[in-house]
């Protein structure tokens, strides 16, 4: 099974500046995808990372707020920008090979906005 | 948006006793996983059921997906502390949408010894 880590597991930032998130698989994966799980709530999906192209978004998350890279099948990152209070949260990347294999989750990125 | 509401909330019980955690939606799902997840730490899956009405057993941990396939239930028999977590149910809508996945909101389960 895909073990995935995450970087940073927690940050301050202040209100306006912008935070990168790294995603590291120790194998290859088809799939990978950013969550956000924010306080008291469950996980919402951001968008799918798609290898070598744009990232695809769900409703309600863009990309210039939410721009995604994923240079290859084991590597993605997420920046969240000009950050407000309301970022607050914790952020999840996720990957697997996709229909009938397990999705893994990392550790999570516990941001906090000032 | 395919809506997915677990219940309860919140459960407490003592070590041994048994509990059952509910996912319920108007939708159908491809698939239903449940997942556990402790402080600090991602979700880890638990189960996947895929056809309606199966029944899959892990140890102590009974899943069951609904006939129609919207909802699921998560039973533990004779909990015990490690059993602790925030257990989450979430829907696959399509098998095209692997591992874009509805959430249920969790039940936080605390077992005290």
């Amino acid at each position: 099974s895909a073990v995935i880590s995450q970087k940073p597991s927690r940050d301050i930032c202040q209100r306006g500046t912008s935070l990168t998130i790294q995603c590291q698989v120790d194998s290859q994966v088809t799939m990978m995808f950013w969550y956000r799980q924010q306080p008291g709530q469950s996980l919402t999906l951001i968008a799918t990372a798609n290898q070598g192209s744009e990232a695809t978004y769900e409703s309600g998350f863009v990309i210039d707020k939410f721009p995604i890279s994923r240079p290859n099948l084991t590597f993605s990152t997420l920046t969240v920008s000009n950050l407000s209070p309301e970022d607050s949260s914790i952020y999840l990347c996720s990957g697997g090979q996709g229909v009938g294999a397990p999705l893994h989750f990392g550790n999570g990125t516990r941001l906090t906005v000032t | 948006t395919q809506l997915l509401e677990q219940s309860p909330q919140f459960l407490s019980i003592q070590e041994g006793e048994n509990l059952t955690v509910y996912c319920n939606s108007s939708s159908v799902f491809s698939s239903l996983q449940w997942y556990r997840q402790e402080p600090g730490e991602g979700p880890v899956l638990l189960v996947t059921v895929v056809t309606g009405g199966e029944v899959k057993k892990l140890k102590r941990l009974t899943f069951q997906f609904g006939d129609a396939r919207k909802d699921s239930s998560l039973h533990i028999t004779a909990a015990q502390p490690g059993d602790t977590g925030l257990y989450l149910c979430a829907g696959e809508g399509t098998t095209d949408s692997w591992g874009k996945l509805q959430f249920g909101a969790g039940t936080q389960v605390v077992v005290t010894p």
